[in-house]
């Protein structure tokens, strides 16, 4: 069975600084999805950003960004010139590409984010 | 905003009561995922219903149903709720789980459970 780990509960960053979430998985499959969601207070579940496991290139999305390393097994989410508005917490997820199986997202334990001023 | 609506924001019962949860997909997605957030077990996986059938379970409890209606939306039955229920209970959406292009989960803003 597949697993996300998390392995830091909370981090933090001072504003404009850059700051990265670390995320490792376990998987015998060769193609898959993975995915970054934001929770802020709100609680509402935000995709920040998303990676198809084919492709070597990593995703960018404004200032999110991952380093993606298959063969680690690694994704981490880098975010630059971190904002007051990027506090939350931080879910990483796999998706199965295997799309007769199963479309869950299974999800990390999350990553505590706090930004100070 | 997702375009994932789900009703109500929260709810407030008794313990051995019954409650529905209720969620409408973004418009034209056909996939409708549960999940269950709690503060010991994470984000968990429930059941999707595709196009109004099952498609996938996952540590559904026997105590909760869920169907997907002609027009998409979807229900969460809880019945004879207990105190460990209390949680957060999200719908998500996906256009076409098959299609590669339609992989992304889009989530609704959730449904707070308080089992007193």
């Amino acid at each position: 069975a597949q697993t996300v780990t998390q392995s830091q509960p909370e981090m933090s960053v001072q504003e404009a600084e850059t700051v990265t979430l670390s995320c490792t998985y376990d998987t015998s499959e060769s193609d898959y999805y993975l995915f970054w969601y934001k929770q802020p207070p709100s609680r509402q579940m935000i995709l920040v950003i998303r990676q198809e496991a084919y492709k070597q290139q990593n995703a960018t999305e404004n200032r999110f960004s991952v380093n993606f390393q298959k063969a680690a097994k690694s994704f981490s989410l880098k975010i630059s010139d971190s904002q007051l508005g990027d506090a939350a917490m931080y879910f990483c997820a796999y998706r199965s590409s295997r799309s007769y199986n199963t479309d869950k997202l299974i999800f990390g334990t999350g990553t505590r984010l706090q930004v100070f001023p | 905003d997702s375009g994932v609506t789900q009703t109500p924001k929260h709810l407030i019962t008794a313990t051995g009561q019954r409650v529905t949860l209720r969620c409408s997909p973004r418009s034209g997605d056909l996939s409708v995922y549960w999940y269950q957030q709690s503060l010991d077990q994470g984000l968990q996986f429930l059941i999707q219903y595709y196009n109004g059938e099952e498609r996938a379970k996952g540590n559904i409890l026997e105590r909760f149903s869920a169907q997907q209606f002609p027009d998409l939306h979807s229900e969460l039955n809880l019945s004879s709720l207990e105190l460990g229920d209390s949680a957060l209970y999200f719908c998500a959406s996906s256009t076409d789980p098959t299609a590669g292009v339609g992989d992304t989960q889009y989530f609704g803003p959730g449904t707070r459970l308080t089992v007193l």
